[in-house]
């Protein structure tokens, strides 16, 4: 069975600080991997795609993937107290079937 | 990225009722929807995949005769709960994928509830 994990949290940060959010999934075929961000009351959020290993940089959003280690995070610079939110983790293969999402880490940016 | 709208937003009906909530493509032909489930402090559970002109493929466990799903047109998908009941409340999110990047788009969501 595929899966994804990540740290409930809930993960405290000041305001400024780096946030590091890690996930790790189970099925070695996965090709696409995206970070979504769930505000509390709303649906999910598309902040982030990757697909090749390295870093892939967006405005304060860094992620990182190592398909070797089946291990992809998120990094995000100068967290604000706006970016408090519960962080999903997913993934898919090549064709975008068996989108599978992490259970999500909360994510709390104190000011 | 593809916008998705829902309908409605909130409901709150009867046990025994059944409701129907709409999930729209707004700019983008989709032929393939997502239908999702959140319960409070728990992470998404996919319930079925909606294929345009053709029967929804259900997840593990989902019961098709409760939660019918009907995807009529490239732009519109519908979510009938069936003789509703309060352990039917939650959050029902739809959602597409559009482009080639495999990348899902979700629509605002439906809070259900069921007195």
């Amino acid at each position: 069975q595929k899966e994804v994990e990540q740290n409930s949290g809930p993960l405290s940060v000041p305001e400024g600080a780096i946030a590091s959010l890690n996930c790790t999934y189970s099925d070695r075929v996965s090709q696409s991997f995206f970070w979504y961000r769930q505000y509390s009351g709303k649906s999910p959020e598309l902040i982030m795609s990757i697909y090749s290993n390295g870093d892939k940089e967006d405005g304060r959003f860094t992620a990182q993937l190592n398909k070797a280690s089946q291990y992809v995070s998120l990094l995000i610079r100068d967290s604000q107290p706006s970016d408090s939110a519960t962080y999903l983790c997913a993934v898919s293969d090549n064709y975008g079937q068996n989108f599978v999402f992490g259970p999500g880490t909360r994510l709390s940016v104190l000011p | 990225g593809a916008v998705v709208s829902q309908h409605p937003s909130r409901v709150i009906c009867k046990s025994g009722t059944s409701v129907k909530i709409e999930c729209r493509s707004l700019d983008f032909q989709a032929t393939t929807m997502f239908w999702y489930r959140q319960f409070p402090k728990q992470s998404l559970m996919l319930m079925a995949t909606s294929n345009e002109g053709s029967k929804a493929t259900y997840e593990q466990g989902v019961e098709k005769d409760k939660f019918l799903i009907n995807h009529a047109s490239l732009t519109l998908s519908t979510l009938t709960v069936t003789s509703a009941h309060p352990e039917d409340s939650s959050f029902y999110i739809c959602s597409l994928t559009s482009g080639g990047n495999n990348e899902q788009f979700f629509g605002p969501g439906t809070r259900l509830t069921v007195l």
